[in-house]
């Protein structure tokens, strides 16, 4: 069954320092998504990606970050310069297509800054 | 202003006990969609089911259920017989029909302990 993959699975860094999460949707999905959880709290939207741009974003996602789709597999979020309040789990996601579509998730990249 | 609340925060049951999991929404849209997902203890999300607003019929899967009520803005989640397995940390989510990023607003989630 096909399944979103994220890399790493769990990354650790110094405050200031720039990190890229990788994530490879399903295959023919068109929507891809970040999503950050704290530990402990709840899951939140980070931003939508669609036809190669970003379709929204949250007010969490401030100039630090960026997404991006460099090839046909590959979808990426940077976090320019870390900051301690950056340490999260980050998901990503991926729908087919039409609102109807379920998003699937991926493991998940466990960032750790120090 | 869309919102999930779940306000169970954490629960707690024995093998084989019933329990149900409640999520309220809010939201102004018509046309909407509801999710739960769970989330074990190793920390990925698994999807477990999608109503859409048209949609109130309850739905069986196994030993899960679930009852959509739009009068109420509930979308409960019942396991009949819970099992060790069980365990985990139950997300309720809402998507917004005329958003056309599906993205999703999740509730807090219930921590659920099934104790053998």
């Amino acid at each position: 069954e096909p399944e979103v993959t994220q890399t790493p699975s769990h990354q650790v860094t110094q405050m200031g320092q720039e990190v890229i999460l990788r994530c490879v949707p399903i295959s023919n999905h068109l929507y891809f998504y970040w999503y950050r959880q704290i530990l402990g709290q709840k899951v939140e939207f980070l931003v939508s990606f669609y036809n190669n741009e970003i379709s929204e974003k949250s007010e969490i996602f401030d100039d630090q970050f960026s997404v991006e789709r460099p090839d046909g597999s590959n979808f990426t979020l940077k976090i320019r310069s870390t900051k301690l309040e950056d340490s999260a789990m980050y998901f990503c996601a991926s729908r087919s297509g039409g609102p109807t579509d379920t998003q699937y998730f991926g493991p998940g990249t466990r960032l750790t800054v120090l | 202003a869309q919102k999930v609340t779940q306000a169970q925060t954490e629960i707690s049951v024995v093998e084989k006990e019933d329990v149900t999991l409640d999520c309220v929404y809010e939201t102004r849209d018509t046309t909407y969609y509801l999710f739960w997902y769970k989330q074990p203890p190793s920390g990925e999300l698994v999807f477990l089911i999608r109503r859409n607003s048209f949609d109130e019929q309850n739905e069986i899967s196994g030993r899960y259920s679930w009852n959509f009520q739009k009068s109420t803005s509930s979308f409960n989640f019942t396991i009949t017989a819970s099992q060790v397995v069980d365990s985990a940390v139950y997300f309720c989510a809402l998507s917004s029909g005329s958003s056309n990023t599906g993205k999703l607003i999740f509730g807090q989630g219930t921590t659920l302990q099934v104790k053998p």
